[in-house]
């Protein structure tokens, strides 16, 4: 299957700093990325869909200026948290949209990027 | 609105077969996803429906009705690596391009000896 990786893995920082996470889409271009957030026990919550080239496209209650997403070429998406308090802290997933045949469309996963606020 | 249900828990023995349920309500429906996502690992795709019945691959087969809002993923001869939470996504609007998928909250499997 294709592969997207993300980085970091992980990531410790202080409140008030910025972090940011790459998505690459490692053996295929994606013109669309998905940005996806998920609690503890919770299932995985939309952020914003990331276009090559164009504006994110933010899910209602994702605040825009807090989560900042690039998609500046076919294989790289980032998402940067601004300004991270504890409540940011959560397990960030990346996912890349590779077409298939007709209409048929999946969407790989990245690893994940585990944030933790202190 | 939106709504996908699966049962939140099930344990099943080694070796047996198991079949999880998942029921939709979305605005408009253009293919159904299956998802395994082992415990701090991000999903990855088992399967994808987007006509009625049955499409099977290898161990796993998942099944959907359109008219019922209704599909099952169907594990069989279970091994102890099959436990995980397994997530049932709908894409409910049409393909234009920009078509995220709806997760529902996921199914917790645990596989016994």
């Amino acid at each position: 299957g294709a592969v997207v990786s993300q980085h970091p893995s992980r990531v410790i920082c202080k409140s008030g700093t910025s972090v940011k996470i790459e998505c690459r889409s490692l053996d295929f271009q994606a013109t669309t990325m998905f940005w996806y957030r998920q609690f503890p026990k919770q299932s995985l919550m939309l952020m914003a869909t990331s276009n090559e080239g164009s504006k994110a496209t933010y899910e209602q209650g994702v605040e825009k200026d807090k989560f900042l997403i690039n998609h500046a070429s076919l294989t790289l998406s980032t998402l940067t948290v601004t300004s991270a308090h504890p409540e940011d802290s959560s397990f960030y997933i990346c996912s890349a949209r590779l077409l298939g045949r007709g209409t048929q469309e999946t969407q790989y996963f990245g690893p994940g990027t585990r944030l933790l606020v202190l | 609105g939106q709504n996908i249900d699966q049962p939140t828990e099930m344990t099943a023995t080694e070796g047996a077969i198991v079949q999880i349920n998942c029921t939709y309500q979305t605005s408009g429906f253009n293919g159904l996803f299956w998802y395994q996502q082992h415990a701090g690992e991000a999903p990855t795709f088992l399967s994808y429906n987007v006509l009625d019945g049955l499409e099977e691959k290898g161990r796993f087969s998942s099944f959907l009705s359109r008219s019922k809002g209704y599909s099952y993923l169907l594990l069989k001869e279970l091994q102890m690596k099959d436990s995980a939470s397994y997530l049932c996504a709908v894409r409910d609007r049409g393909f234009s391009g920009n078509t995220p998928l709806v997760f529902g909250k996921g199914t917790r499997l645990s596989v016994i000896a």
